[in-house]
């Protein structure tokens, strides 16, 4: 079953503008983690949080993670149309030795020029 | 630097044909990897994953089975295709997931016909 829940299922905004999708997860994880996939392409990992940190950035985008809320979000600042793109979360429990992501189904984001 | 192969990049196999797609890195030493298929639209739906040689830990039953022959590659296989096996399938790998994301490799996307 998915941990992850992202919504929007769907985004649609103008460049320039600020995105913010979000994730919802089930039990108590290790860390989450925010990739990206263009259409047809392979994943690319954005951003690692653990359970222990409650916000990141890596260029324009910005990720939180409230634990006692079990959520988290992606915010895109600036936007542009490169960013066109799916965004999923993905939670690595805190298991024993689990050695798998749990894989949410994803925000897909068009950035209109 | 480490990288990820996959290949072929798309492939077309008509129904009770075999199948043998392959996934090699570069870089690195004892991964964790990992073969996932996704659906169009979809998120990603574990099928095998392996944290060393000749160790596969099946995620669902179904038409394919796994392999790891040697530490850096992985053999995603199957006997005899169903057109249920259409989709798109993707490996990845990981050293650490605690601290770390995974490395997709940019996929293959098999056609059942």
């Amino acid at each position: 079953s998915q941990q992850g829940e992202e919504d929007p299922q769907a985004l649609s905004i103008q460049e320039g503008e600020n995105a913010t999708m979000n994730c919802s997860y089930k039990t108590s994880i290790n860390n989450l983690q925010w990739y990206r996939q263009n259409s047809g392409r392979g994943l690319v990992h954005l951003i690692l949080i653990r359970s222990n940190e409650r916000e990141k950035h890596s260029g324009r985008l910005r990720v939180t993670l409230d634990t006692s809320k079990k959520s988290s979000s992606l915010l895109i600042t600036a936007s542009r149309a490169a960013d066109t793109a799916s965004y999923f979360c993905a939670t690595y429990l805190n298991a024993g030795n689990n050695r798998k992501l749990i894989w949410g189904l994803g925000t897909s984001l068009a950035v209109n020029p | 630097s480490q990288t990820i192969h996959q290949w072929p990049a798309t492939l077309v196999q008509p129904v009770g044909s075999p199948l043998s797609l392959e996934c090699t890195v570069e870089g690195t030493s004892n991964p964790n990897l990992y073969w996932y298929r996704q659906a169009a639209g979809r998120g990603l739906q574990l099928l095998f994953y392996s944290v060393g040689i000749g160790q596969i830990s099946s995620e669902v039953p179904q038409n394919l089975s796994a392999s790891r022959p040697q530490d850096r590659q992985f053999i995603l296989s199957s006997k005899k295709l169903l057109l249920s096996d259409s989709g798109f399938y993707l490996c990845a790998w990981s050293v650490n997931s605690r601290s770390y994301g995974y490395t997709f490799g940019s996929g293959t996307r098999l056609t059942v016909v």
